[in-house]
């Protein structure tokens, strides 16, 4: 039982390359979250996806795009990077209703 | 909307010393409240959570009592360890909204 598993764990992109992070759970959660961590600016919510199916815009999705492949898998797409962009990005899951969020390890996304 | 205020630190603690992180939060609603623990280089981990009101959490020796009165969810223990260095976030989830997260607090325990 991996729980929230995420690749790769560290990226590096040239401005206007594009790459999509992936994710992936093992705990039949039906909701899903991507977020940024910026320095002195705790975690910032991307993308999420309450079930298979739906995706829906958080507090920062531009410059991003999700899929959500099927239940376990959820990922964000980066089409065209950009500096502001480097951060260490987090994908978490969640049953749903107010529980717990589970979090991946991260992905360090350096973009020069 | 819903936010959450933490003290964002650093703070340096010596082993055995008393821990306060201090949490207030803003909530329409009545809001599940959370201490998530980040270790260096890992991802958040749950510390503890409370429900309602008066609810006290508590894990690994850690403790946190939702306050409605005040909106607040400090999170203390009494005798830190070296291994509790790491970066705490209080967050809060109203019903049917998604989390929000405050900014973190570096927590650093010298032996």
């Amino acid at each position: 039982n991996a729980g929230v598993t995420q690749t790769p764990k560290f990226q590096v992109l040239k401005t206007g390359q594009s790459m999509t992070l992936q994710c992936a759970q093992d705990m039949n959660h039906n909701s899903m979250y991507w977020y940024r961590q910026d320095p002195g600016m705790g975690l910032r919510l991307i993308y999420y996806s309450a079930s298979e199916g739906t995706t829906d815009k958080g507090e920062v999705p531009n410059g991003y795009n999700v899929s959500r492949l099927n239940k376990r898998e959820f990922s964000l797409r980066l089409e065209s990077a950009a500096p502001s962009q480097t951060s260490v990005y987090f994908c978490a899951a969640e049953w749903g209703g107010g529980e717990t969020q589970y979090f991946g390890p991260g992905t360090r996304l350096l973009v020069l | 909307g819903d936010s959450v205020t933490q003290m964002e630190g650093p703070v340096t603690l010596s082993e055995e010393a008393f821990l306060t992180i201090n949490c207030t939060y803003t909530a329409t609603g009545y809001p599940s409240l959370f201490w998530y623990v980040q270790y260096p280089g890992e991802g958040l981990q749950l510390l503890l959570k409370a429900t309602k009101a008066d609810d006290k959490g508590s894990n690994k020796g850690f403790e946190a009592t939702y306050r409605k009165e005040t909106t607040s969810f400090h999170l203390e223990k009494g005798s830190v360890q070296v291994s509790d260095s790491a970066v705490y976030f209080c967050a809060l989830k109203d019903y049917g909204q998604n989390f929000v997260f405050g900014p973190g607090t570096r927590l650093s325990v010298l032996p």
